[in-house]
C-alpha cells in the first residue's frame, strides 16, 4: 500500500461548485498534514496546514481524521484560479531530528466557465 | 530574499552527457532535497541533506550524485544523463515547521 494515496482525479467542475478530495495515508506514526498546490508548470506551494481539529481559510476547509487515517479539503464556491494540482502530503519523524515528507501524485482540478 | 533558486531551468542533453543542477537557499534552512516529477509518478525523492556534510539516498537515486557543497547550496550531478532521466527536477527546503519549499524546477529533456 502507498504511503499517501489520493483520488486520481481529473476533476472538471463549474464556477461556484463545491469540490473535494481525499486522501489517506497507511503510517499511523505521520505526525503533520498539509495541502500544497501546483499550478501548471509551476512548483509546488504549501495551500494550508491540517489540524487534529480541521481548519478553515476562506472558501477552503481542511479535515483531519487520525483514526481512519484520513485527510480531505473541500474547496466552496469555486473559481476559475482554483484550476491546478492539489497534493496531499504527509510528514513523519524518520530519527533523531530528521522529518521525512511525502507526497501524494496529486489530484487534477479543472474549474469551467 | 529569494527562497530557493535553481539553474538552469532548461536544459537538453544528449544520452551520456553530464550535467550538474545548481541550488540555493537562502532561508539558513539546514535540510535541502532534490526530487524529480514524472506525469503519473508525482513527486519521487533523488537525494536529500539533513544538514551540512551529510547527504542520504531517496527513493530513486540511481544515476545521480549529490553534493551539499555548504549550507545554502545543494547539487545535483548526472554523470552519465539516459532517456530515463528526462524529468521535471526541484530542489526544495523545509522550514522547522515542515513547510517545503521548492525552487522553481529545471526542465531536462535527454535525447
Amino acid at each position: 500500500r502507498k504511503e499517501v494515496e489520493q483520488d486520481p482525479g481529473p476533476f472538471n467542475v463549474p464556477e461556484g461548485a463545491t469540490v473535494a478530495f481525499n486522501c489517506t495515508y497507511s503510517n499511523s506514526a505521520s505526525q503533520s498534514f498539509f495541502w500544497y498546490r501546483q499550478d501548471c508548470r509551476k512548483e509546488p506551494k504549501l495551500l494550508m496546514s491540517v489540524y487534529s481539529s480541521g481548519n478553515e481559510d476562506g472558501r477552503f476547509t481542511a479535515q483531519l481524521n487520525r483514526a481512519s487515517q484520513y485527510i480531505s479539503l473541500l474547496i466552496r464556491d469555486s473559481k476559475l484560479s482554483d484550476s491546478a494540482t492539489y497534493l496531499c502530503v504527509v510528514r513523519r519523524n524518520s530519527g533523531g531530528s530528521n522529518y521525512k515528507l511525502t507526497f501524494g501524485k496529486g489530484t487534477l482540478l479543472t474549474v469551467n466557465p | 530574499n529569494a527562497g530557493v533558486t535553481q539553474t538552469p531551468k532548461f536544459q537538453v542533453l544528449k544520452t551520456g552527457q553530464s550535467m550538474t543542477l545548481q541550488c540555493a537557499q537562502d532561508m539558513n534552512h539546514n535540510s535541502m532535497y532534490w526530487y524529480r516529477q514524472d506525469p503519473g509518478m508525482g513527486l519521487r525523492l533523488i537525494y536529500y541533506s539533513a544538514s551540512e556534510g551529510t547527504t542520504d539516498k531517496g527513493e530513486v537515486p540511481n544515476g545521480y550524485n549529490v553534493s551539499r557543497l555548504n549550507k545554502r547550496e545543494f547539487s545535483l550531478r548526472l554523470e552519465s544523463a539516459a532517456p530515463s532521466q528526462t524529468s521535471v527536477y526541484f530542489c526544495a527546503s523545509p522550514s522547522w515547521s515542515g513547510t517545503q519549499y521548492f525552487g522553481p524546477g529545471t526542465r531536462l529533456l535527454v535525447l
